[in-house]
């Protein structure tokens, strides 16, 4: 299994400032996502950080919004640039050793971002 | 598209059992399921890839119908320790979207003494 640490574990942040989220996992992974979870809710995929190209966004994410960076097969960041209140989340990254339908995805302890 | 689970909600007592379903519209090519316990990370329970499956232990276990469109996760004489948050996700098979999970909207567990 892959161990996943991410920081900062929580952060309180200014409208209009932008915060950047680092994810590392403990082996080499060939996938790594970044989820957000609105408190109570489910866990929303925002895209696939994809490593030496474009990460793939979902519908309602955009990369202005959302640039994700992937230098290597065990680190990534996402940042959450221009951010509003409504940013408010736990945003958690995930890592699967392989790009397979059968293939344990396993979680960081997530980022709490507050956005005043 | 996004799986649906039932009951949205489950209190029980310790020792009882209780069975939290996924269904879709769509047969899945794979169903995960994990436990989330407040200010925590989602932790990994089990995978099901077949239809027909049916896996895990004596205490958790989880199938898959044969048509893939449903996954039952079964949890037996219930301990306080099972309590939290239960998701599902739905795994995607082509093209970029290999591998990538899509979850429900999650089942509260809460067990009392």
């Amino acid at each position: 299994s892959a161990v996943i640490s991410q920081k900062p574990s929580r952060d309180i942040c200014q409208r209009g400032t932008s915060l950047t989220i680092q994810c590392q996992v403990d082996s080499q992974v060939t996938m790594m996502f970044w989820y957000r979870q609105q408190p109570g809710q489910s866990l929303t995929l925002i895209a696939t950080a994809n490593q030496g190209s474009e990460a793939t966004y979902e519908s309602g994410f955009v990369i202005d919004k959302f640039p994700i960076s992937r230098p290597n097969l065990t680190f990534s960041t996402l940042t959450v640039s221009n951010m509003s209140p409504e940013d408010s989340s736990i945003y958690l990254c995930s890592a699967a050793a392989r790009q397979a339908i059968q293939e344990t995805q396993y979680f960081g302890p997530g980022t709490r971002l507050l956005v005043l | 598209q996004q799986p649906v689970q039932s009951p949205q909600a489950v209190i029980l007592r310790e020792g009882e059992d209780a069975v939290i379903n996924c269904s879709s519209s769509k047969a899945l090519y794979s169903v995960h399921w994990y436990r989330q316990k407040h200010g925590e990370a989602p932790v990994f329970l089990m995978i099901l890839l077949k239809g027909g499956e049916q896996k895990g232990h004596e205490k958790i276990s989880a199938s898959f119908n044969e048509k893939k469109q449903q996954s039952s996760l079964y949890l037996t004489a219930s301990q306080l320790s099972y309590s939290g948050t239960y998701f599902c996700g739905a795994a995607h098979a082509g093209g970029t979207s290999y591998g990538k999970l899509t979850f429900g909207q999650g089942t509260i567990l809460t067990v009392h003494p």
